[in-house]
């Protein structure tokens, strides 16, 4: 069965440094998200991404973020300066949508940590 | 007020036991919603989802109530395994999934 594959699954920064998280979405998905997750909380939309630019992003999507597909199958999340209340689980997930199907399907996670 | 509330539980039932779950949202433009689970510090993976005429997939049952804004997930015969969080998701047009808190289940040999 197809899954959302991401690396690392853990990254340990200083706080200030950039990271780049990476996610491989499932082969035929269309639309591609990421979320996070701060232990303890829930889970919270972060940004959607289609046809090579972003459709939506929260409040939480700030100039410090930025999302990029830089081939046919990575889907990449950056986090440019990376502060303490970063220090989260991010999730990718992907979705067909094309024929109707809405479900989104999520990778492992990679688990942030800023010290 | 939450655009998705669920009660937290947790929920301690036997095996075998019957369990409900409730969920209200307050946004009437959501679009579809989804139950999914979630094991400890694992991604959450997709359940089941709920369309208007609600559905059912083996031993569990969804049902959404537009006009009460309310979605239900039944759970029965439940098994040690069925032990996680669920998670009461609703679906924004262009695809932006707002997630509720997590209702805890712990199933009881």
């Amino acid at each position: 069965e197809p899954e959302v594959t991401q690396t690392p699954s853990h990254q340990v920064t200083q706080m200030g440094q950039e990271v780049i998280l990476r996610c491989v979405p499932i082969s035929n998905h269309l639309y591609f998200y990421w979320y996070r997750q701060i232990l303890g909380q829930k889970v919270e939309f972060l940004v959607s991404f289609y046809n090579n630019e972003i459709s939506e992003k929260s409040e939480i999507f700030d100039d410090q973020f930025s999302v990029e597909r830089p081939d046919g199958s990575n889907f990449t999340l950056k986090i440019r300066s990376t502060k303490l209340e970063d220090s989260a689980m991010y999730f990718c997930a992907s979705s067909e949508v094309s024929s109707g199907r809405l479900e989104q399907y999520f990778g492992p996670g990679t688990r942030l940590t800023v010290t | 007020r939450k655009e998705v509330e669920q009660d937290p539980g947790p929920f301690n039932v036997p095996e075998g036991a019957t369990v409900a779950f409730n969920c209200t949202y307050s946004n009437s433009a959501s679009q579809s919603f989804f139950w999914y689970r979630q094991d400890c510090r694992k991604e959450p993976k997709l359940l089941m989802s709920v369309y208007s005429s609600g559905n059912e997939d083996g031993r569990f049952t969804a049902q959404l109530n537009r006009a009460s804004q309310y979605i239900s997930l039944l759970i029965r015969d439940s098994k040690l395994s069925d032990s996680a969080t669920y998670l009461c998701v609703a679906r924004y047009q262009g695809g932006k999934l707002i997630f509720g808190q997590g209702t805890e289940l712990s199933v009881k040999p």
